[in-house]
């Protein structure tokens, strides 16, 4: 069974470049949460997604940021404008169900923007 | 949630115990103590979670105090695959809440020493 994937595993931006992150979560998990982890620092939630709804996005920041997970395909994280503060690496996690269900975490994506 | 106090670092020589410890004096009566693991450049692995009693699975042990104000992860023998950061995090047991978001501090840097 494979695991939660991510792609790009590494991607460069210059800024004012869109980055798009995508997540495809593990087989038979229906629940996606995206993590930013800046440099030198732990994870922080941004946000918790079911099938074609965004359940949490209270970590998200307001502007240029923004996330899906759609009926059929990867959840996408999407960053408009990106500007050099956005460079992290960005997890995603899946699980079965809300709570304290387990979260199964991808090899993330690092994005740098210069 | 309960906030954690672990220390920054801790050495480890190879094939002996790591015993990583946790501190949650604040932890309420229905929060779980969960254990994660982040090897350099990977996403984080869950380890072990616990209530009141003692656990063990395949990777590690999670010995929590009576009184549940800390707890300790042991790995019984470590090896070099080991060094990684670990981080202790408390979670409520509230299915109305937002027990999702699992929150990240700084963790231990355990390095495990040929």
């Amino acid at each position: 069974n494979a695991g939660v994937m991510q792609n790009p595993r590494h991607l460069v931006r210059r800024r004012g470049q869109e980055a798009r992150l995508r997540c495809s979560p593990m087989k038979g998990h229906s629940h996606v949460y995206w993590y930013r982890q800046l440099p030198e620092e732990g994870l922080k939630f941004m946000v918790y997604l079911q099938k074609e709804n965004i359940i949490d996005e209270s970590g998200m920041p307001k502007e240029r940021f923004s996330a899906e997970f759609p009926k059929e395909g990867p959840s996408i994280l999407r960053i408009q404008q990106v500007v050099r503060g956005d460079s992290a690496a960005y997890f995603c996690a899946s699980s079965t169900g809300t709570g304290l269900t387990e979260q199964y975490f991808g090899p993330g994506t690092r994005l740098t923007v210069t | 949630d309960a906030k954690t106090t672990q220390p920054p670092s801790m050495d480890c020589a190879e094939g002996r115990a790591a015993n990583l410890p946790c501190n949650h004096s604040t932890i309420s009566g229905n929060e779980y103590v969960y254990w994660y693991r982040q090897i350099h450049s990977q996403g984080p692995q869950y380890i072990i979670h616990g209530l009141k009693n003692n656990e063990t699975n395949e990777m590690a042990s999670l010995i929590i105090t009576e009184d549940r104000k800390s707890s300790t992860l042991i790995l019984p023998h470590a090896t070099l695959r080991d060094t990684a950061v670990y981080y202790c995090i408390v979670r409520v047991q509230n299915s109305g809440g937002s027990n999702y978001k699992l929150t990240f501090g700084k963790g231990t840097l355990l390095t495990v020493n040929p």
